[in-house]
């Protein structure tokens, strides 16, 4: 079973659209996170969910919203799409309380044309 | 912000070789975790250090946190193949609400 699952992994869209990127964790984490990873690797946190409640919120651009039904979910929703937004998008999981190790998801490859 | 700077940024290596990277916080940390990422994966967890001038272990890796908990190193004694990835660094400030800042990153290329 795979612990952080992403879908999809590649997603290829063009300018305007709107898009959708899921996560689930089966690990039984309080804590969950979005990070983007641009071209040159570097890895910017975006938002984190603790016990589905939002506790960072990075500078991001409100054309991206973060969803968590529950714990185990955080799905990330991005309107508008802009080329810049092309980038590696990596769900993450850990305990809070402790801060241990993150799990991280596959990833998720977003081009936007 | 806080900020988790890394060098070198790339290093080339022949196998066999010892490779470092250093990574440097502007504020102090309650801990620093290190993570690698090989090429097209997902940065997969290798270690945490939480005490002042801890220095950890695990076969050819030495992990080291500095004294003042600003800074860490990452050494590799005789590279490989596999060692091949990009190397993070993760520090967590000294606040409950903090965030896992990323390092820059080095990457690490070996040649056989």
């Amino acid at each position: 079973d795979t612990a952080v699952s992403q879908t999809p992994k590649y997603l290829v869209t063009q300018m305007g659209n709107d898009k959708s990127i899921k996560c689930e964790q089966n690990l039984g984490h309080d804590t969950m996170y979005w990070y983007k990873q641009d071209s040159k690797k570097f890895l910017k946190i975006m938002f984190s969910y603790n016990n589905k409640e939002l506790i960072i919120n990075e500078t991001v651009p409100n054309r991206f919203s973060p969803k968590s039904p529950d714990k185990a979910h955080l799905n990330l929703h991005i309107n508008s799409l802009e080329l810049g937004d092309s980038a590696v998008y990596f769900c993450a999981s850990s305990h809070w309380t402790d801060h241990t190790e993150a799990f991280f998801g596959q990833g998720t490859r977003l081009t936007v044309v | 912000g806080q900020q988790v700077m890394q060098i070198p940024q790339y290093q080339h290596v022949q196998e066999g070789e010892d490779f470092t990277t250093y990574c440097n916080s502007s504020t102090t940390l309650s801990n620093i975790q290190w993570y690698k990422q090989r090429p097209g994966g997902h940065p997969v967890f290798l270690i945490q250090l939480v005490k002042s001038g801890e220095v950890k272990k695990q076969k050819r890796l030495t992990f080291q946190f500095g004294e003042a908990k600003k800074n860490s190193s990452l050494h590799i004694t005789a590279t490989q193949t596999t060692d091949v990835g990009t190397y993070f660094c993760a520090g967590l400030g000294s606040y409950n609400t903090d965030k896992l800042i990323f390092g820059t990153g080095t990457r690490l290329q070996v040649f056989p």
